[in-house]
């Protein structure tokens, strides 16, 4: 199996911040990467695909970037509606796992 | 607007069955790959399995700890995916997300659009 591997588990950043959240696979990936958001109560909704792809409607603030096994997710300016779980997950192989998850907190 | 409105989650007894629903709307939904994930109280999502379409012969694929007791199936004319579960187990106690899965430019299948999801609990 696939271990997705994201870093920090948690972080505290203020609106307007620009963070940082790494993913790492223990197997090359290519680009076959997908980034997600959750809040508290909430499905999870889909960031980005195909590691830098950014999905309909998700702002552009929002932004990815690797290819292998290294990859990252970037909010440039953090807004109050960014504060929530991030999840990375694989889709190359099974099974399709996901990341730990790095919650983004209000400093 | 595409909706994925997932039906049928509640508490049911260890070694016991429960078979979960998914209506589908705003969408072609016999052209889709659909999976289900969940996500036990607490952690991180979790793939339980995919159906492809027609196309494919709706063939399956499951994740190691569901399979022989999960069966995914889909009803294109109904426009709905189904979760049949069985010989459950407290750790399949989980939120369940009926997931439409679409295809990137290398040919593999991404989560793109969930349901709201529904809670299975299974205890004594």
């Amino acid at each position: 199996d696939i271990q997705m591997t994201q870093s920090p588990s948690s972080l505290s950043a203020s609106v307007g911040d620009s963070v940082t959240i790494t993913c790492r696979a223990s197997q090359g990936l290519t680009n076959r990467l997908a980034w997600f958001q959750q809040k508290p109560g909430k499905a999870p909704k889909s960031l980005i695909y195909a590691a830098s792809s950014l999905q309909s409607g998700v702002p552009s603030r929002f932004s990815g970037s690797g290819s292998g096994t290294d990859f990252t997710l970037t909010i440039s300016s953090l807004q109050p509606e960014d504060f929530a779980t991030y999840y990375c997950q694989q889709y190359t192989a099974y099974p399709l796992n996901f990341g730990g998850g790095t919650k983004v907190e209000l400093k | 607007e595409m909706q994925l409105v997932e039906s049928g989650g509640g508490l049911v007894q260890p070694g016991g069955s429960l078979r979960l629903s998914c209506a589908a709307s705003g969408l072609t939904f016999s052209d889709h790959y659909m999976a289900w994930v969940r996500q036990p109280p607490g952690t991180g999502p979790e793939w339980v399995g995919r159906i492809r379409d027609k196309t494919k012969s709706s063939t399956t694929d499951y994740a190691a700890s569901v399979k022989g007791r999960f069966t995914i199936s889909r009803d294109d004319s109904r426009n709905s995916l189904y979760l049949q579960m069985s010989s459950l187990k407290t750790e399949d106690t989980a939120v369940y997300y009926c997931v439409r899965e679409l295809r990137d430019n290398s040919g593999f299948y991404y989560f793109d659009r969930w349901g709201q999801g529904t809670l299975v609990t299974v205890s004594s």
